[in-house]
């Protein structure tokens, strides 16, 4: 089993709507959680962390956290074509000073 | 411009020889990271360093060598290179403290190794 989790996708909706992007993990001790946003041929970028149960939202972004069920998500809104990339969650565990990132979904949205 | 540079950004090489990919940053981040990028298998740690002479492993040290005598510099060293290395490599990096996990990533180093 791996150790963060998400669905490959892609994940297609279309401009303007809500596109919801969804992570587990497996470390239950895990601290930290953070999304990344990867362009294609591009170095992924950070876009939304989160260290606390609940939301916390930037502009068009929130960050959902839910330790209990070892869940993290992200939700865009106002989908726009430029927001077409792949999505990484990376997972703080709780032993050592490193990131797991999982695989990855690839967002399409399409006009 | 802050930023995390990478070289070479492209590099073919054959089974055995030695290579080096530098990496280097003007932020004066105290952590450095590596990682490989492989389809179906996400972005994986390769190694780490919290600061100067400090460095650990990550997920997947096998292969690799690293060190880290100034602050700015991170080079990642493949001794004797094989084709299951062949891959796309992100060197990172990040403040120190409450935000050592909010990473700058260069711009990736293509290696293929035939």
């Amino acid at each position: 089993q791996k150790e963060v989790e998400q669905n490959s996708g892609p994940l297609s909706v279309p401009e303007g709507a809500i596109a919801s992007l969804n992570c587990t993990y497996s470390d239950r001790g895990s601290q930290s959680f953070f999304w990344y946003r990867q362009y294609s041929g591009k170095s992924p970028e950070l876009i939304m962390f989160i260290y606390s149960n609940g939301d916390k939202e930037d502009g068009r972004f929130t960050a959902q956290l839910n330790k209990a069920s070892q869940y993290v998500s992200l939700l865009i809104r106002d989908s726009q074509p430029s927001d077409s990339a792949t999505y990484l969650c990376a997972v703080n565990p709780w032993a050592g000073n490193m990131l797991t990132f999982g695989g990855g979904t690839r967002l399409m949205v399409k006009p | 411009e802050a930023q995390v540079t990478q070289n070479p950004r492209y590099l073919i090489t054959v089974t055995g020889k030695k290579l080096t990919v530098t990496c280097s940053q003007n932020m004066n981040h105290e952590y450095m990271s590596w990682y490989r990028q492989d389809p179906g298998l996400g972005l994986r740690q390769i190694y780490y360093s919290m600061n100067v002479e400090v460095t650990d492993k990550g997920d997947v040290p096998e292969g690799y060598k690293v060190s880290r005598k100034e602050k700015r510099n991170f080079p990642l060293i493949l001794e004797s290179p094989s084709p299951n290395q062949t891959s796309l490599y992100f060197c990172a990096s990040s403040p120190e403290g409450a935000r050592v996990y909010e990473q700058y990533f260069g711009p990736g180093t293509r290696l293929t190794v035939t």
